[in-house]
């Protein structure tokens, strides 16, 4: 099994749709967790990220994490063309360590057309 | 501007040579990485530093050698580039505790 897995893609949505992108990790003693945007030839950005249970909003991005499941969601409300990319989860494998191992999926891209 | 930055930006080189990367962090930060990003853009940590000390080491061939003189400085040398070593190469910081890294602009090395 794969320690960070995205669902996979390439996902197409219609402009002004919910986006859902999901990641499923499988290191129980994950604490933190993190969603990258990465364009086309760019580096990877830091959009969201995520350290307890439930929902974290910011502007029209949602973050979900639940650890029981170890499932963490992005939901990408009010989709724009500018947010096609690829996006990528991140878990932080190190346990509650200081130092940030951090294990990426292997990415979904996105494509919102108008 | 605050960021992290890489040079260079692109590298094509033979194989068989020695190269090396740098990266420069002006956000404070006191942990450094490098990332691989391979051909199908799976990113894959490589090492990570904090305050010039190696602390993550993955498996990576010792033809790759980071090196860290101070806090806001990492390279990476490489020696006797090999064709799979062809990748972008990406280094992040993050202050310690944090845990959100930010990452440079990359280094897209072409080994011919």
């Amino acid at each position: 099994q794969k320690e960070v897995e995205q669902n996979s893609g390439p996902l197409s949505v219609p402009e002004g749709a919910i986006a859902s992108l999901n990641c499923t990790y499988s290191d129980r003693v994950s604490q933190s967790f993190f969603w990258y945007r990465q364009y086309s030839g760019k580096s990877p950005e830091l959009i969201m990220s995520i350290y307890s249970n439930g929902d974290k909003e910011d502007g029209r991005f949602t973050a979900q994490l639940n650890k029981a499941s170890q499932y963490v969601s992005l939901l990408i409300r009010d989709s724009q063309p500018s947010d096609s990319a690829t996006y990528l989860c991140a878990v932080n494998t190190l346990g509650g360590t200081s130092y940030g191992k951090l294990t990426f999926g292997q990415g979904t891209i996105l494509t919102v057309h108008p | 501007d605050t960021a992290v930055s890489q040079t260079p930006k692109y590298l094509v080189t033979q194989m068989g040579n020695d190269k090396s990367i740098k990266c420069e962090q002006n956000l404070g930060h006191d942990t450094m990485y490098w990332y691989k990003q391979d051909s199908k853009k799976f990113l894959k940590i490589m090492f990570s530093y904090n305050n010039k000390e190696l602390i993550i080491n993955e498996t990576v061939p010792n033809r790759f050698s980071p090196k860290s003189p101070d806090k806001a400085h990492l390279n990476l040398h490489i020696n006797s580039l090999e064709l799979g070593d062809s990748a972008v190469y990406f280094c992040a910081s993050m202050v310690t505790g944090v845990g959100e890294q930010y990452f440079g602009p990359g280094t897209r090395l072409t080994v011919t």
